[in-house]
């Protein structure tokens, strides 16, 4: 069993580029999320959904984009990268109530 | 709002040392809480969890208790090892229509020396 899968492991991107960073879940969940780690900041949630065709802010949204059009699958777009996107992404599902979060095993993102 | 609170590290322990991570939190009704373990590299993992009062979650030695008087839950562990060096982030799960947000603690990062 796979879990959630993030991919690339690591990306080096200058100001402006853009780029998708991907996320697959195998385990059917209802809810994905999309989480930036920064040193001194702890998990901050960036966009969330609760289905396929439903996506919502969480508390970091500006600059990033998301889609949801699988149950599996919830892409991360990065629309014109900013040295302040530096950061690790985390992805990460659960099955809804009381269940636990399930996280990828982050993407670290340089831009310069 | 809902919060997390837990202790800042870094926690330096020696081998076998008992040890404390405290956490405590803020919300409305019962949320569910869990304890995640985050190696270097990785990704978080569970640890542990509790889903009402006065359960305890348990996991590989560690242990935490739901204590809704004190609102907290509390990470311990008897004997720690050199591989628990990792960081720990307590982490609660909204009750009621709000159960899809997840707030999390600044973690606590430990260091267990032979």
């Amino acid at each position: 069993n796979a879990g959630v899968t993030q991919t690339p492991k690591f990306q080096v991107l200058k100001t402006g580029q853009s780029m998708t960073l991907q996320c697959a879940q195998d385990m059917n969940h209802e809810y994905m999320s999309w989480y930036r780690q920064d040193p001194g900041m702890g998990l901050r949630l960036i966009h969330y959904s609760v289905g396929a065709g439903i996506t919502d802010q969480g508390e970091v949204p500006n600059g990033y984009n998301v889609s949801r059009s699988t149950t599996e699958d919830f892409p991360l777009r990065l629309l014109s990268a900013a040295p302040s996107q530096t950061s690790v992404y985390f992805c990460a599902s659960r099955q809804g109530g009381n269940s636990p979060l399930h996280f990828g095993n982050g993407t670290r993102l340089t831009v310069t | 709002g809902d919060s997390v609170t837990q202790m800042e590290g870094p926690v330096t322990l020696s081998e076998e040392a008992f040890l404390t991570i405290n956490c405590t939190y803020t919300a409305t009704g019962y949320p569910s809480l869990f304890w995640y373990v985050q190696y270097p590299g990785e990704g978080l993992q569970l640890l542990l969890k509790a889903t009402k009062a006065d359960d305890k979650g348990s996991n590989k030695g560690f242990e935490a208790t739901y204590r809704k008087e004190t609102t907290s839950f509390h990470l311990e562990k008897g004997s720690v090892q050199v591989s628990d060096s990792a960081v720990y982030f307590c982490a609660l799960s909204a009750a009621g229509y709000n159960f899809n947000k997840f707030y999390f603690g600044s973690g606590t990062k430990l260091n267990v020396k032979p």
